[in-house]
């Protein structure tokens, strides 16, 4: 099946800074979406981008979608200490692979 | 609207014993979903089901079998667990192509 590499694995990141994910494949993509998960918690819904170099802004989010959908991305700025959890792209192509997920830690 | 229910949410077992995971969704979605969470490896699909009566392996089916009771359930089970299954096991649920996936609270298993 599909498969999607994130980078990276880690983000360590100061509280105000912004800083990027990236989520890659080999494969041109129908659609991919954005989960987040708070440590101890369960994965929650973010975003689902499904055209072609789509950009969709939540608040402080800004999640887009490689022109040739290969790719994707999310960038966050002013990093908050609320921005911590593991960031997980998933292809939905009925198996709902899922990236290993970008680590996000804040220092205040 | 309860969602997505595991149960339960913790289990200690000893190596050999058997045992099944509860998932439940009261959102009348047609796909549902286990997958196995540990440290620096994602979320990997155990088994899915599709629709009701239909089952499929995913990534990582060895050591599982599933069952799809009815819309509502789809159980997990471990019939001989290992400590190699030591993990968080989500459960999930899709409405249907290209909706988001709604997950359980997850079970913490340890098997020593």
């Amino acid at each position: 099946g599909q498969q999607v590499m994130q980078i990276p694995q880690y983000q360590h990141v100061q509280e105000g800074e912004d800083f990027t994910t990236y989520c890659n494949s080999s494969t041109t993509l129908s659609n991919i979406q954005w989960y987040k998960q708070r440590p101890g918690g369960h994965p929650v819904f973010l975003i689902q981008l499904v055209k072609s170099g789509e950009v969709k802004k939540q608040k402080r989010l800004t999640f887009q979608f490689g022109e040739a959908k290969k790719n994707s991305s999310l960038h966050i700025t002013a990093t908050q200490t609320t921005d911590v959890g593991t960031y997980f792209c998933a292809i939905n192509d009925y198996k709902l692979s899922f990236g290993a997920g970008t680590t996000v830690t804040v220092r205040a | 609207n309860a969602g997505v229910t595991q149960t339960p949410k913790f289990q200690v077992l000893k190596t050999g014993q058997s045992m099944t995971l509860q998932c439940a969704q009261d959102m009348n979605h047609n796909s549902m979903y286990w997958y196995r969470q540990d440290p620096g490896m994602g979320l990997r699909l155990i088994y899915y089901s599709a629709s009701e009566g239909t089952t499929d392996k995913g990534e990582v089916p060895n050591g599982y079998n599933v069952s799809r009771l009815n819309k509502r359930e789809f159980s997990l089970r471990l019939e001989s667990a290992a400590p190699s299954q030591t993990s968080v096991y989500f459960c999930a649920s899709i409405r249907g192509r290209e909706s988001p996936l709604h997950f359980g609270n997850g079970t913490r298993l340890t098997v020593t």
